[in-house]
C-alpha cells in the first residue's frame, strides 16, 4: 500500500488566482493521478502524472487550466489557474505502487473559490 | 468509453443486517474491479477489488462478486455495524495496465444500531 498525503487540505481563492496543490508519497510508486470530485458527487480522472514527461490528461482538462509537475517517483503538484468559482471541488491525487491496479487516495484538498 | 452505473444510491439498513451495493459496467474489456469506502471528509479508502479471472473474493466480513456475461459485480457487506457507515464507489478499468479508473456515482450507506 501507500500513503499519500496532500497540501493545503483546504483553501478559500479568489477568482482569477491560481492554487498548487502538494501530493507527497511515503514510498516510490508507478503512476500518480489527480482527480476531481464534486462535493456529494463522484470522482472524475482529471490526469495521469508521468514522472519526467507531460501529463496526461483526459478529455475536458487542459494542461493550461491544470498544470501538473511529477519530478520523482514520491511527488507530484497539481495547479488550478485562473480559477473560477466552478472550480470550487475537491481535489484529490492517489498512486500506485505496482502494477496490479490499486489506487491509494490521499485526503483530499477541498477548493472553494469565491 | 467506460460507464459504470452504480444502485442503490442510498442504503439503509439496521446494525446487524447485510447490504448489497450492485455495479455494472458498458466495456466487456474491462477486467479490475476496485470497491472504495469513502467518510465524510476524507480520501476514498481502497476496501477489496476482484480481477475478471475470478469470480468471487472475501475479505472478513465484506464480499465481492463478479459475473463478466452479465457485465456487473457487487460488494456485499455481512453484519453492518454503525462505522461501515460511508459513501461506498465502485469502479471498472479496461486498461491493459490497470490504470485509468471510471468510478461509479456512489452508494451511501447507513448503519442504525
Amino acid at each position: 500500500s501507500a500513503v499519500i498525503s496532500q497540501k493545503p487540505s483546504r483553501d478559500i481563492c479568489q477568482r482569477g488566482t491560481s492554487l498548487t496543490i502538494q501530493c507527497q508519497v511515503d514510498s516510490q510508486v508507478t503512476m500518480m493521478f489527480w482527480y476531481r470530485q464534486q462535493p456529494g458527487q463522484s470522482l472524475t480522472l482529471i490526469a495521469t502524472a508521468n514522472q519526467g514527461s507531460e501529463a496526461t490528461y483526459e478529455s475536458g482538462f487542459v494542461i493550461d487550466k491544470f498544470p501538473i509537475s511529477r519530478p520523482n517517483l514520491t511527488f507530484s503538484t497539481l495547479t488550478v489557474s485562473n480559477m473560477s468559482p466552478e472550480d470550487s471541488s475537491i481535489y484529490l491525487c492517489s498512486g500506485m505502487p505496482g502494477q496490479g491496479g490499486e489506487q491509494y487516495f490521499g485526503p483530499g484538498t477541498r477548493l472553494t473559490v469565491t | 468509453g467506460e460507464n459504470v452505473e452504480q444502485h442503490p444510491s442510498t442504503l439503509s439498513v439496521q446494525e446487524g443486517d447485510s447490504a448489497v451495493i450492485k455495479c455494472t459496467y458498458s466495456d466487456s474489456a474491462s477486467n479490475y474491479f476496485p470497491w472504495y469506502k469513502q467518510e465524510l471528509g476524507k480520501g476514498p479508502q481502497l476496501i477489496i477489488d476482484i480481477r475478471s479471472n475470478v469470480g468471487e473474493k472475501k475479505d472478513q466480513r465484506i464480499a465481492v462478486t463478479l459475473n463478466k456475461t452479465a457485465k456487473h459485480f457487487s460488494l456485499h457487506i455481512t453484519e453492518t455495524q454503525p462505522e461501515d457507515s460511508a459513501v461506498y464507489f465502485c469502479a471498472a478499468s479496461a486498461d491493459t495496465g490497470f490504470q485509468k479508473l471510471v468510478f461509479g456515482t456512489g452508494t451511501r450507506l447507513l448503519v442504525s444500531p
